[in-house]
């Protein structure tokens, strides 16, 4: 059971929206521990994806952006493409267990 | 061009050891703190253990104290994890990762990851 709760599965048409949630509590992400999302691609190495809650990395498109409030944050694709199609972590750092902690992972399925 | 090339990987028995290993290049290795973080077979990522970039500073997972020693050769580029009294719940692609942090940061994010290495805890 990961600290952090993603959903097991997103998924959504070509050039749709959607939006992965990952839900923490005040011991992370609602004392205001900065959110990062990492793409994990099949075959390759995870990659980072958004950093601290909604800061894009060199390269990243502008077509992902993320958020936070309260003790959840959320990551947004537009303009869904193919190659979108990847498992996505969301991970912050957790007071309680004096470490940093990852979501369970998204599977995002293009449709 | 940011490389890290993770090695060490192998199949060893419960109570086992192993040490891994992680090449970097790249990139000024003394000036990042250091990370490795685990997947388990259809699992997802776990955090493991990070290393300043002095070496003077060390977080472990719980899981893993006193069974791994993470360190770090800066004059090799090169980071390590001990791992010790090995477990079937420790199976997992070990990845190398760097941190945009110099320190162990509660902002620090993991900004590259080497390609992993695979360990296998079975007897």
């Amino acid at each position: 059971q990961s600290v952090l709760t993603q959903p097991p599965s997103v998924s959504g048409a070509p050039g749709q929206r959607v939006t992965i949630s990952c839900s923490g509590s005040s011991s992370n992400i609602g004392s205001g521990y900065v959110v990062q999302w990492y793409q994990h691609l099949p075959g390759t190495v995870p990659k980072l994806l958004i950093y601290g809650d909604s800061y894009r990395p060199s390269g990243v498109p502008d077509r992902f952006s993320g958020s936070k409030s309260g003790t959840s944050a959320s990551l947004a694709i537009t303009g869904l493409q193919a190659g979108d199609e990847a498992d996505y972590y969301c991970q912050s750092y957790d007071s309680s267990l004096t470490g940093f902690v990852f979501g369970g992972g998204t599977r995002l399925t293009v449709l | 061009e940011v490389q890290l090339l993770g090695s060490g990987g192998a199949l060893v028995q419960p109570g086992g050891s192993l040490r891994l290993s992680c090449a970097a290049s790249g990139f000024t290795f003394s000036g990042h703190a250091m990370s490795w973080v685990r997947q388990a077979p259809g699992k997802g990522l776990e955090w493991v253990s990070t290393i300043s970039g002095s070496g003077g500073n060390t977080y472990y997972k719980d899981s893993v104290k006193g069974r791994f020693t993470i360190s770090r050769d800066n004059s090799k580029n090169t980071l390590y994890l001990q791992m010790n009294t090995l477990r079937a719940d420790d199976t997992a692609i070990y990845y190398c990762a760097k941190m945009s942090l110099s320190y162990i940061g509660v902002t620090g994010n993991f900004d590259y990851w080497g390609q992993g290495t695979l360990v296998t805890v079975s007897s």
